[in-house]
């Protein structure tokens, strides 16, 4: 499978403090994304990263991508409450069927106030 | 006001009926598609368009089926013919730059149950 995974599958915090989450995938890609869910809704869409690219910054959010390892990250720094969601990477493979991403089965981050 | 639309926000499916769910969005977008998300899984494509009359199945498009007859709308249908059609469905639409699939937007998704 193309799809990425991420890990941990869930992680808790105290508000403050960083979360990382991680992504691995396994096929060449053109980029990387990152994806928010709330409870119930739909996702929205926080970070594209692209293959030639290292780092990218969007607010508290930092993401690295090691096409080496294949693997990504994010960051989310001084989290708040209201970050409590499912993150989820998905992957634009390179090479693969042009129009369609691969998601991965998500990290339910939960911040405690 | 821009965006991807989803209706209904939940629905209810009897046994052997055929439902549909629909999905319109005014982004302009030449590409949609349907993922359906079981709990605490991540997103699997059903079908996908790139353009207008054309589609393509996904991962899991047994007993589903899909129309791409205008730019703004791709509904789903939910056929008797799936067995296990309890989930939460998310229609998404985006764009493409240089050969590469750029962000997708997703609607508010809809819930289907089954009597």
């Amino acid at each position: 499978s193309q799809q990425g995974e991420e890990d941990p599958q869930a992680l808790s915090i105290q508000e403050g403090e960083n979360a990382t989450m991680n992504c691995s995938y396994k096929t060449s890609i053109n980029n990387l994304q990152w994806y928010r869910q709330n409870s119930g809704r739909g996702l929205v869409h926080l970070i594209l990263i692209r293959s030639n690219e290292r780092e990218k910054h969007s607010g508290r959010l930092r993401v690295t991508l090691d096409t080496s390892k294949k693997s990504s990250s994010l960051l989310i720094t001084a989290s708040r409450a209201a970050d409590t969601a499912s993150y989820f990477c998905a992957t634009d493979a390179w090479g693969s069927t042009l129009g369609r991403l691969y998601f991965g089965r998500g990290t339910q981050l939960t911040v405690w106030p | 006001d821009g965006g991807i639309t989803q209706s209904p926000k939940y629905l209810f499916r009897k046994e052997g009926q055929n439902v549909t769910l629909s999905c319109e969005q005014n982004l302009n977008h030449d590409a949609m598609y349907w993922y359906r998300q079981d709990p605490g899984q991540g997103l699997r494509l059903i079908y996908y368009s790139q353009i207008v009359n054309d589609f393509q199945k996904g991962d899991i498009a047994e007993g589903y089926s899909v129309s791409r007859e205008k730019k703004e709308s791709f509904p789903l249908t939910v056929t008797s013919a799936q067995k296990n059609p309890t989930a939460f469905y998310l229609c998404a639409s985006s764009t493409f730059h240089l050969g590469e699939q750029e962000t997708q937007y997703f609607g508010p998704g809809t819930r289907l149950l089954v009597l």
